[in-house]
C-alpha cells in the first residue's frame, strides 16, 4: 500500500470554526490532491499541488485553502466551516502526471 | 475543466449477468483511468488506457478507449457479488495537472 495517511479520520465541528485536515505521504510523490465526495457528485477536486509551495484551485475551492511547505504534507483548511462542507474528504498522491493516483482512507467531516 | 459523464449512474444486476458502463466527454484525453471504490475506502486504480482504440482486459473486466480518445467503456462479464462497488473514470485535462473524475457508476451485483 502507498504510504499515505489522512488525519483525523473523523471530525465533528461547529459552524464558523476553523478546521485543518492533514495528508501525509512517505512516497515522495510530486503531486497531491484534495477531493470531497458527496452523494450524487462523485469526487470533486478542491485544490491540488504540483510541488512544494506550488498549489492551484480545483472546481470547488471556495471556502478552502491549502498549504504545502514540504513534500510529504498537504494541509487543507476550512477557514470558517459551514454545513455545506459536511463531506468525506480524500487526499490523493501521484508520482507523475497520468500515473496511478493513490488515495488515503478519507476523513469524514461533519459540520453542525 | 473537462466534464466526464458516466452512465448509468446506478446499476443493479443479478450474479452472472454481463454489463457495460460508459465514460464520455467532448474533450480529447492523452489517457484515461478507471478506478473502483468500495464503501469506506478510497478509490483504487483498475487500469489506464492510453492509445485510441486500445482494449485492455483484467480477468472478467474489459476496458476500451475510444478511437478518438474522448470516451471509454468498462464491460464486466459474468458479474459476481465481489464486483459490487463504485466505478469511476478519471482523466487529466490537456496540459493540466488536474485529475478530474466522473460521478461514477454504483454497481450492485445480487447473489
Amino acid at each position: 500500500d502507498a504510504g499515505i495517511t489522512q488525519s483525523p479520520r473523523h471530525k465533528v465541528t461547529e459552524t464558523g470554526t476553523p478546521v485543518t485536515l492533514r495528508c501525509h505521504q512517505t512516497e515522495n510523490h510530486r503531486y497531491m490532491y484534495w477531493y470531497r465526495q458527496d452523494p450524487g457528485h462523485g469526487l470533486r477536486l478542491i485544490h491540488y499541488s504540483y510541488g512544494v509551495k506550488d498549489t492551484d484551485k480545483g472546481e470547488v475551492s471556495d471556502g478552502y485553502s491549502v498549504s504545502r511547505s514540504k513534500t510529504e504534507d498537504f494541509l487543507l483548511t476550512l477557514e470558517s466551516a459551514t454545513s455545506s462542507q459536511t463531506s468525506v474528504y480524500f487526499c490523493a498522491i501521484m508520482p507523475d502526471r497520468g500515473a496511478e493516483a493513490f488515495f488515503g482512507q478519507g476523513t469524514r467531516l461533519t459540520v453542525v | 475543466t473537462q466534464l466526464l459523464e458516466q452512465s448509468p449512474q446506478f446499476l443493479s444486476i443479478q450474479e452472472g449477468e454481463n454489463l457495460t458502463v460508459y465514460c464520455n466527454s467532448s474533450s480529447v484525453f492523452s489517457s484515461l483511468q478507471w478506478y473502483r471504490q468500495e464503501p469506506g475506502e478510497g478509490p483504487v486504480l483498475l487500469v489506464t488506457v492510453v492509445t485510441g482504440g486500445e482494449v485492455k482486459k483484467l480477468k472478467r473486466l474489459t476496458f476500451q478507449f475510444g478511437d478518438a480518445r474522448k470516451d471509454s467503456s468498462l464491460h464486466i462479464t459474468a458479474a459476481q457479488p465481489g464486483d459490487t462497488g463504485l466505478y469511476l473514470c478519471a482523466a487529466h485535462g490537456a496540459g493540466s495537472y488536474q485529475l478530474t473524475f466522473g460521478k461514477g457508476t454504483k454497481l450492485s451485483v445480487i447473489p
